[in-house]
């Protein structure tokens, strides 16, 4: 079946400008993570969506990160005034998502961001 | 707050020999714990997790795990290292999310080098 997707796959942007990263969870996972990766270096975690509850937002670095996910399915990670910092592979992830889960997670290709 | 340690940055091993990458986790309560696995210019994929039951827990291509609760430990294994299965390797722990459900939180991650 059809797995995590995200859009796009590369994004090269100048800094200051705002940019919008999307993601697809496998259909029926109600739970969905933000993470970014360094080159090379371990997981970032940025935000958390379970369900229809308040996001866990508590990974987010600054104010300029925002992150929603409409219906319960599709997110959308939205970075404002773009840093250099900030350039980073972004990547999705689902998993099914009910209390006391203990699922595995399944990624999405990432989105790579390039700040100029 | 639940955490994992990757205490080797990177391990070397030469085709054929027995691999070990090791984690260390800290939870309250009984842990959930999982291995992802990174190749190169690939996703993020899940190897295995320990819930309950046996310690040794077997996954894909041939990875097992032996979870030690006196150790606080959950070391990742194979009998036989291929020069395939070098890649990032990432030890994780189930943690409660602020306004109820459950995030993973992902260790440093361990590269492994496999020698022809």
């Amino acid at each position: 079946g059809a797995g995590v997707s995200q859009s796009p796959s590369n994004k090269v942007t100048e800094k200051g400008k705002d940019v919008e990263l999307r993601c697809d969870p496998i259909s029926g996972h109600t739970a969905l993570y933000w993470y970014r990766q360094s080159l090379g270096q371990g997981l970032e975690f940025l935000i958390y969506f379970q369900g229809n509850s308040a996001p866990d937002k508590s990974g987010l670095p600054s104010d300029r990160f925002s992150a929603e996910r409409t219906g319960g399915s599709v997110s959308t990670l939205t970075i404002q005034r773009t840093q250099q910092e900030d350039s980073a592979v972004y990547l999705c992830a689902s998993s099914f998502g009910l209390a006391g889960e203990s699922y595995e997670q399944y990624f999405g290709p990432g989105t790579r961001l390039t700040v100029t | 707050a639940q955490s994992v340690a990757q205490p080797e940055d990177q391990v070397n091993v030469a085709e054929g020999n027995p691999l070990t990458v090791k984690c260390t986790y800290s939870v309250s309560g009984n842990p959930y714990l999982f291995w992802y696995v990174q190749y190169p210019n690939r996703g993020l994929q899940f190897l295995l997790k320990y819930i309950t039951g046996d310690n040794l827990v077997k996954g894909s291509y041939g990875f097992e795990a032996e979870f030690n609760k006196s150790q606080t430990s959950f070391h990742l294994k194979k009998p036989s290292a291929l020069v395939s299965d070098s890649a990032l390797y990432f030890c994780a722990v189930r943690e409660t999310a602020r306004a109820g459900g459950f995030k993973t939180i992902f260790g440093a991650g361990t590269r492994l080098f496999v020698k022809a």
